[in-house]
């Protein structure tokens, strides 16, 4: 089992709808979650990060974690086509200094 | 603008050559990080620098060697490299703990021919 699942997509969403973007992980003691934003040929952007259960709220950006399900989500609202990119989500796997990242989610926000 | 700054953006090298890439943070962090990642794969920890400490992933072969001359300094020395060495090399800094946001510089792609 990998250690951080993704729907490697593509996700195709039409411009002003939600993109819902999923990821699962097998480490029940990882406790740092986040969300990196990477356009093609470009580097890893950060956009969001989540440790506690619930929901945080960034701008269009919401992200949930449920670390009973072992699962973290990533919503963009209002999607744009500047939204089309991969996004790779990365967890704590090793008590600190140590991500391990999902294999990403192409999305595609289409006009 | 990124406050993890890679140099150089690209290189090419032969088989025989050596090279260093090399990578400063300007955010007081005292974790810093390689990451290789190949085209449509997610980025693979090679190394990191914490607490003055170096980890290393077991999987990384011997021709790839860091040195952190300073909390703010790594670089990546490169020593008889493959073809499939040839990826995107990610430098990351964070503060050191398990909360910490670690951000990437923009990245030095490698060809080795």
């Amino acid at each position: 089992q990998k250690e951080v699942e993704q729907n490697s997509g593509p996700l195709s969403v039409p411009e002003g709808a939600i993109a819902s973007l999923n990821c699962t992980y097998s480490d029940r003691v990882s406790q740092s979650f986040f969300w990196y934003r990477q356009y093609s040929g470009k580097s890893p952007e950060l956009i969001m990060s989540i440790y506690s259960n619930g929901d945080k709220e960034d701008g269009r950006f919401t992200a949930q974690l449920n670390k009973a399900s072992q699962y973290v989500s990533l919503l963009i609202r209002d999607s744009q086509p500047s939204d089309s990119a991969t996004y790779l989500c990365a967890v704590d796997t090793g008590g600190g200094n140590k991500l391990t990242f999902g294999t990403g989610t192409q999305l595609k926000v289409e006009l | 603008d990124t406050e993890v700054t890679q140099t150089p953006k690209h290189l090419v090298m032969g088989m025989t050559n050596k090279k260093s890439l090399k990578c400063e943070q300007h955010m007081g962090h005292r974790a810093m990080y390689w990451y290789k990642q190949k085209a449509k794969k997610p980025p693979e920890l090679m190394f990191v620098y914490s607490y003055e400490k170096l980890s290393i992933n077991e999987s990384v072969p011997s021709r790839f060697s860091p040195e952190c001359p300073n909390s703010s300094l790594l670089n990546l020395h490169l020593h008889a490299l493959q073809p499939e060495d040839s990826a995107l090399y990610l430098c990351a800094s964070s503060q050191q703990g398990s909360s910490a946001e670690a951000f990437f510089g923009q990245g030095t792609r490698l060809t080795v021919v």
